[in-house]
């Protein structure tokens, strides 16, 4: 049982140039989000999806894309990189709303734009 | 302004005490968690409150819904223990919202 799976783990990109953080589960949950983590910040939203097709912003949408075509699957997308896209990123799904249990991370993607 | 704050920001103990983080906020909620974020990076979900208290092994996590409070304690802390413990709340008003403490940052000692 894999879980939450994100990739890649680490990447570096020059300022300007778009890329697709992947993000996969394979526990059937409806729920999935996108957060970033800045140093000494708690955890912020970028995007949610409650089910395919169902996607919806959280409170740092700008910068960003999602799209949900199916359950297992949630892109976040990078259009055009900023350095204040620099951050470590995570995944993470569950069943239903956020104060359901079976809440899952993915184990983040550290990005830097330089 | 933020709507959870956690208490100490960082903590060394030495193996073997007992250990207490707080976690204040200032929203009505539905659930409370507790996450613990190992260096690497990886987060897991420890508990989730809606009321009273939960324990899992050497982990007890309490919360008072009246007075916007919970607590997270270890019995007889080891070093695989050192991590940084993120408390945070799902609000009553927003279903999909969570508010996250920035975290407090346990290490210990053997």
């Amino acid at each position: 049982n894999a879980g939450v799976t994100q990739t890649p783990k680490f990447r570096i990109l020059k300022i300007g140039q778009s890329m697709t953080l992947q993000c996969t589960q394979d526990m059937n949950h409806n729920y999935m989000y996108w957060y970033r983590q800045d140093p000494g910040m708690g955890l912020k939203l970028i995007y949610y999806s409650v089910g395919a097709g169902i996607t919806d912003k959280g409170e740092v949408p700008n910068g960003y894309n999602v799209s949900r075509s199916t359950t297992e699957d949630f892109p976040l997308r990078l259009e055009l990189a900023a350095p204040s896209q620099t951050s470590v990123y995570f995944c993470a799904s569950s069943y239903s709303g956020q104060g359901a249990i079976g809440y899952t991370f993915g184990s983040g993607t550290r990005l830097t734009v330089v | 302004k933020n709507e959870v704050e956690q208490s100490p920001q960082n903590l060394t103990a030495q193996e073997g005490e007992f250990i207490t983080i707080n976690c204040s906020y200032s929203v009505g909620i539905s659930a409370l968690h507790w996450l613990q974020q190992h260096p690497g990076g990886g987060i897991v979900s420890l508990f989730m409150l809606s009321s009273g208290k939960k324990k899992h092994g050497r982990l007890i996590a309490t919360i008072n819904i009246q007075e916007k409070h919970s607590s997270l304690h270890i019995t007889a802390s080891h070093p695989r223990d050192s991590a940084v413990y993120i408390c945070a709340v799902s609000p009553s008003s927003t279903g999909n919202q969570f508010y996250f403490g920035t975290g407090t940052s346990l290490t210990v000692i053997p």
